[in-house]
């Protein structure tokens, strides 16, 4: 148990669906990530959030749109995604520079 | 832009045997290291982290690091792997310290003991 829940831990969506991701995380993190994990591939990261800024990978589809309301909670939402989509996406916060990692939500795009 | 490069995607050794799991690194400028370590069906954790000082750094469960600047590597190491060392690791890096540093990870290396 790191401290950083996802939910759901498993979701299967149509290519037309839309749905969100959840991360939360009550550590007092200053930072939350989005990472794309798919097989013999490296992470690759989506999307950072701090207090102070957003940053974001120049190469992630406009289908995954990302939303932090708070410094505990990172939404991303998802729509019109395609087959090669289906990955597990992990959320993590980080404290000097270590990253908290959740169990992560496997999705599958069909 | 930083990357970084785990050639072995699969390192299979002896149980009580030494192992050496490769990282190299491209950036053009100073950089954080870390080792990450993902075991069956679980998150990934921190293993080890080099931000400065020694260049050689060490974790709980005798694994250690060794931050390698002219030669761009962090490789993993452990004289003598047990069972539960079974898992996937994975070396990441990061330029800089501030609250939105992007941490840029390998491909993992999948390191199967055999009893």
């Amino acid at each position: 148990e790191t401290g950083v829940t996802q939910t759901p831990r498993h979701l299967v969506m149509g290519m037309t669906n839309k749905k969100s991701l959840k991360c939360e995380q009550h550590l007092g993190h200053n930072a939350m990530y989005w990472y794309k994990q798919s097989a013999k591939k490296p992470l690759e990261l989506m999307f950072v959030y701090s207090l102070e800024e957003r940053v974001e990978n120049n190469s992630v589809p406009s289908r995954f749109s990302p939303e932090c309301p708070n410094s505990s909670h990172l939404f991303l939402h998802l729509h019109t995604l395609q087959p090669e989509d289906s990955a597990l996406y992990l959320c993590a916060s980080s404290q000097d520079l270590r990253l908290f990692f959740g169990q992560g939500t496997r999705l599958t795009v069909v | 832009a930083q990357s970084v490069t785990q050639l072995d995607s699969q390192v299979p050794v002896f149980e009580e045997a030494p192992v050496e799991l490769r990282c190299n690194y491209s950036s053009s400028v100073s950089v954080y290291l870390f080792w990450y370590v993902q075991y069956p069906n679980q998150g990934l954790q921190l293993l080890l982290k080099y931000l400065s000082g020694s260049t050689l750094v060490k974790s709980i469960n005798g694994f250690e690091a060794e931050f390698n600047k002219s030669q761009t590597s962090f490789h993993l190491r452990k004289p003598s792997v047990h069972i539960s060392d079974t898992a996937e690791y994975f070396c990441a890096v990061t330029p800089g310290y501030s609250s939105a540093s992007k941490i840029i990870f390998g491909s993992g290396t999948r390191l199967s003991i055999r009893p």
